[in-house]
């Protein structure tokens, strides 16, 4: 069955340190990757995308995330994290032919001074 | 990318009734989604409504807790009835867009619905 995984419940980093978000899946071929924020009372927003081609992607905000197909793992980066960076994340999974978009339980990101 | 609003942004509402959350896109859609989430949670999808048919539910959610209209392709309601405690969540609508490769969803702002 298709899942996907956020092992982190919550991370703090300190502001101006580098971030990772871990993000595992499981589908049968190579599927739509997404990586979403949610600011406290806020909607989702878009940060970055994979559909093909080039494994490390690029988003908004300074995220990257990088696909890796050996590991079923798509982890979003960034360098240097900003205090309004602080909010939930949520990884999600979705492909072709009628499958719908799965979302991870999401990661809730706490920035220190 | 489509901007999505949402009324009402968030309601307290007694068990036993119903309330409806309207869904306004900015652009023509074919395809809608309702999504719930719990306090706490991730995003559970609902249903997906497209113009011209019936919604279609996922496990779980059934049409008559949950109607669902799309008079347009700009436009739809969902309507939780008959309320309990437990339907206290956020509610948001989302739509689909093609992107180069793909495609991409974009999501209103959610309704905060507390059932006392």
């Amino acid at each position: 069955a298709q899942s996907v995984t956020q092992p982190d419940i919550h991370i703090t980093v300190s502001e101006g340190a580098s971030l990772e978000l871990r993000c595992n899946y499981s589908y049968g071929a190579t599927p739509y990757l997404f990586w979403y924020v949610q600011s406290p009372g806020q909607g989702l927003q878009l940060l970055l995308k994979y559909f093909s081609g080039d494994t490390l992607v690029q988003g908004i905000k300074g995220f990257e995330a990088e696909f890796k197909r050996s590991q079923s793992s798509f982890n979003l980066r960034k360098p240097s994290v900003h205090w309004s960076d602080a909010a939930e994340y949520f990884c999600a999974v979705a492909g072709v032919g009628g499958f719908k978009t799965i979302f991870g339980a999401g990661t809730r990101l706490f920035v220190k001074a | 990318s489509a901007v999505i609003s949402q009324k009402p942004s968030r309601d307290i509402c007694q068990r036993g009734t119903s309330l409806t959350i309207q869904c306004q896109v900015d652009s023509q859609v074919t395809m809608m989604f309702w999504y719930r989430q719990q306090p706490g949670q991730s995003l559970t999808l609902i249903a997906t409504a497209n113009q011209g048919s019936e919604a279609t539910y996922e496990s779980g959610f059934v049409i008559d807790k949950f109607p669902i209209s799309r008079p347009n392709l700009t436009f739809s309601t969902l309507t939780v009835s008959n309320m309990s405690p437990e339907d206290s969540s956020i509610y948001l609508c989302s739509v689909e867009e093609s992107s180069v490769g793909g495609y991409e969803q974009y999501f209103g702002p959610g309704t905060r619905l507390t059932v006392t």
